[in-house]
Formats: C-alpha cells, sequence, structure tokens
C-alpha cells in the first residue's frame, strides 16, 4: 500500500520560515494536497494540487511537491497558525492522509 | 451556503452496529462524491470510504473494508455510513466531506464522536 510520511512535529518562532515535508514514492507524479486542523474544528484546506492556495488562505502558506516529497511551507509565521498539519494525495483513486505534523509556533 | 451536519454518534458496545448521517445542504449529492474520514484520540486523519457522485460506486480503505457501508439517499440529501462489528480502535471523531472538481476537500462537517467501549 501507498505511504506517506511526515515528521511528528515541528516548532517555529513567530515571524520565520517553517517547512513541513511530506514523502512518499514518486509522489512528486501526484498531486499534493495539505490541510490544516486546529483542535475542536474540522480540517481546512490549505493548498491543493501541490501549490495552488484556496480563496481566503494567507499568501504566507505556499507548497511544493518533486521526487519523493511535498512540503508546505509557512513564511512569516503566526500564532494562529499552531495546528496538525496533513499532507494528503490520491492513490488508486482513494485518498490517503499522511500521518500529521503538530506545528507549535514558540 | 454549503453545509455537512454529521449524526449518529455516541457509545456502543464492540460488535455492535452504528449508522452515522451526513446531511448536506446548498448542493446536490449527484454533483459531487462523498467520504467519510476519521481521527481517533491522539491520531490523525484516516480516510474511510468514498461514494461516487452518481452513487454507483464505493470504495473504502482496507481497515474497514467489510465492516463499513457507505451509502446516500438523494432525496433525503443525506450520505450514510454503516457500521458493523465495531471493535474498540473504531473509536474516534467522524466526518464526512465533500470533493470538489479539483479533487479537493473543500467542505468538511463539525464530525460526530462515536466510542466504543463495553
Amino acid at each position: 500500500s501507498y505511504d506517506l510520511t511526515q515528521p511528528p512535529s515541528v516548532s517555529v518562532s513567530p515571524g520565520q520560515t517553517v517547512s513541513i515535508t511530506c514523502s512518499g514514492d514518486n509522489l512528486g507524479e501526484k498531486y499534493a494536497f495539505w490541510y490544516q486542523h486546529r483542535p475542536g474544528q474540522s480540517p481546512a484546506l490549505v493548498i491543493y494540487q501541490d501549490n495552488k492556495r484556496p480563496s481566503g488562505i494567507p499568501e504566507r502558506f505556499s507548497g511544493s511537491n518533486s521526487g519523493n516529497t511535498a512540503t508546505l511551507t509557512i513564511s512569516g509565521t503566526q500564532a494562529m497558525d499552531e495546528a496538525d498539519y496533513y499532507c494528503q494525495t490520491w492513490d488508486r483513486g482513494t485518498a490517503l492522509f499522511g500521518g500529521g505534523t503538530k506545528l507549535t509556533v514558540l | 451556503q454549503v453545509q455537512l451536519v454529521e449524526s449518529g454518534g455516541g457509545v456502543v458496545q464492540p460488535g455492535k452496529s452504528l449508522r452515522l448521517s451526513c446531511a448536506v445542504s446548498g448542493f446536490s449529492l449527484t454533483n459531487y462524491p462523498m467520504h467519510w474520514v476519521r481521527q481517533a484520540p491522539g491520531k490523525g486523519l484516516e480516510w474511510l470510504a468514498l461514494i461516487s457522485y452518481d452513487g454507483g460506486n464505493q470504495y473504502y480503505a482496507d481497515s474497514v473494508k467489510a465492516r463499513f457501508i457507505i451509502s446516500r439517499d438523494i432525496s433525503k440529501n443525506t450520505v450514510y455510513l454503516q457500521m458493523n462489528s465495531l471493535r474498540p480502535e473504531d473509536t474516534a471523531v467522524f466526518y464526512c466531506a465533500r470533493e470538489d472538481q479539483l479533487e479537493r476537500f473543500d467542505s468538511w462537517g463539525q464530525g460526530t464522536l462515536v466510542t466504543v467501549s463495553s
């Protein structure tokens, strides 16, 4: 089965840039999506099709996907960005999520 | 305004069954594939099941295949998840989500908690 691997946690200081990686076999040949999940809320899409931002998502969120790794980058991180982030892709018509990365803004 | 509202969660004994509902408004189920996703306590998101926009195809994660059934009732604007032979490890918050034409999960419900315990 296809697997997506994320680091369990990353931390960043307010105003700095942080990257969250998502690894999978030839992931660059698929589309990567990223979801933000705050406690007690529903997940929210922040990046789709590797590097596109839905309307309403701040420009500080960006994405890339090449080779075996997709990356979510948050520039000028704010306290409100503290959340769990999940990468997701499609494999044989079904969805697959990475294990999630807890972003702490120190 | 697109809305998805899950219901049907609760406490259930191991081996029993439960049916979750996802009532939608603001769009037609005939235009969108619909999914169920869960999050167990302290764990990540896990995709569970998909019903195609025409209702003709259903797909499942290996972890729930043969135990869970996704279905829908167009007249009631509702998607269901029938869960059978429940196990303690099925304890989770269950979300329904809409997949749009760009393969994005663009709308989610608020989730419903299922606790499997004796």
